[in-house]
């Protein structure tokens, strides 16, 4: 799997957008970009995928670069409960059911 | 309701004793997996199964052993030859297709003394 690099750490303040970062220069046709998020304690949970296209869905919104050698996340409103360890994750696109690679991630806070 | 279940949430063992975590799921998900995480890093890929009957090692099998009998059950036992077992474990489970989302668990935090 490629590989993708983002900052270890972010902070945000409540109610404002957070932009998380996630490069991957070495993409391929066919990688899908996924994110996950883990809370504290927590398994991690889905958050959003997409190939080309900028994709929104209730959670977050994601933002592809037009060479797809990068992408942002994006949460709109940052709460307290949005303090998490987000991954940003490559998939191949016809791998099916092949295991996700999970990096370090970043961890964000979210100051009230 | 639907979903992915681990327990138990924690577990304490004596070093040299085998220990079997449960995950159990009824979204009718083709795909399991077993992460192991430790503090403040990523998650580790141990076994995951894609079909009933039959699974594969991930990047850090050694020490541990799965089976899948059933769709709705991936066990992973952790031998006594781990030579570092405590760590938090996670369970996922996915559904067939390309590129469809994981779902986990919450995890089981084992401690061996």
């Amino acid at each position: 799997d490629a590989k993708t690099t983002q900052p270890n750490s972010m902070e945000s303040n409540e109610e404002e957008p957070v932009h998380l970062p996630c490069n991957h220069s070495t993409i391929s046709g066919t990688d899908y970009i996924h994110w996950y998020r883990q809370l504290p304690s927590q398994g991690p949970e889905y958050v959003i995928h997409g190939l080309t296209s900028n994709v929104n869905n209730r959670m977050a919104s994601l933002a592809i670069a037009e060479d797809r050698k990068s992408s942002t996340l994006i949460l709109h409103r940052a709460t307290l409960r949005d303090a998490a360890v987000y991954y940003c994750i490559l998939r191949e696109g016809n791998s099916g059911n092949t295991p996700l690679v999970f990096g370090k991630g970043t961890r964000l806070s979210v100051i009230a | 309701d639907g979903g992915i279940t681990q327990s138990p949430k924690y577990l304490f063992r004596k070093e040299g004793q085998n220990v079997t975590l449960s995950c159990e799921q009824n979204l009718n998900h083709d795909a399991m997996y077993w992460y192991r995480q430790d503090p403040g890093q990523g998650l580790r890929l141990i076994y995951y199964s894609q079909i009933v009957n039959d699974f594969q090692k991930g990047d850090i099998a050694e020490g541990y052993s799965v089976s899948r009998e059933k769709k709705e059950s991936f066990p992973l036992t952790v031998t006594s030859a781990q030579k570092n077992p405590t760590a938090f474990y996670l369970c996922a489970s996915s559904i067939g297709g390309e590129n469809t989302e994981a779902f986990f668990g919450q995890g089981t935090r084992l401690t061996v003394v």
